[in-house]
């Protein structure tokens, strides 16, 4: 079955440290997106890319990293200069034209103990 | 600023009851209205709206859009419990979609 394939599902990071989320999905999806959702806050949009080895900031990208090495991969880093990492991580993907909207990925909660 | 509103934030209704959940949106380039479910973990879709004045619907679920007064609507009728969520609206344009903060429905047995 197609589908996207988020990473751990549950990760602790302590502070000051780097840590990497996975993304993968099957669709052949050209773009892959990464969202942060908070209590009251919705979905908010860090990073995203459609096509391998290009990427684009979005609202919260302070702190965060990706890369688009394989068009089934889209990894995020949370790095020691995201001051407020705990949270509930999204990743999404779609055609390129978007004509079908997103197929989210089952989410990883990060939390900073 | 591309934005999307959704309200009530919360609603509490007895099993039968009927709910209208709201999505206001102001946007640049407006492709298409999306509606999720999202209970606990990843959204799952409900409806998509390009189309003004079509109504989609699914079961109880139904959904229409107003591209002149940039609003939609989804109504659940005969709730369930199992309608307990959190909805999310998301408002796509050129380049990605833009969500709402969500309305979260709980329904009382």
């Amino acid at each position: 079955d197609g589908g996207i394939t988020q990473s751990p599902k549950y990760l602790f990071r302590k502070e000051g440290q780097n840590v990497t989320l996975s993304c993968e999905q099957n669709l052949n999806h050209d773009a892959m997106y990464w969202y942060r959702q908070d209590p009251g806050q919705g979905l908010r949009l860090i990073y995203y890319s459609q096509i391998v080895n290009d990427f684009q900031k979005g609202d919260i990208a302070e702190g965060y990293s990706v890369s688009r090495e394989k068009k089934e991969s889209f990894p995020l880093t949370v790095t020691s200069a995201q001051k407020n990492p705990t949270a509930f991580y999204l990743c999404a993907s779609s055609a390129l034209d978007r004509v079908y909207g997103y197929t989210f990925g089952s989410g990883t909660r990060l939390t900073v103990v | 600023e591309d934005k999307v509103v959704q309200s009530p934030l919360s609603l509490v209704v007895h099993e039968g009851d009927t709910v209208t959940l709201n999505c206001s949106y102001e946007v640049t380039n407006f492709r298409s209205l999306l509606w999720y479910k999202q209970e606990k973990k990843a959204p799952t879709f409900l409806f998509m709206l390009t189309s003004s004045g079509i109504e989609k619907k699914s079961g109880r679920l139904s959904s229409i859009l107003d591209k002149k007064e940039l609003f939609s609507i989804l109504n659940i009728t005969a709730t369930q419990t199992g309608d307990s969520a959190v909805y999310l609206c998301a408002v796509g344009t050129g380049n990605q979609f833009y969500f709402g903060t969500g309305t979260s429905l709980t329904v009382i047995p």
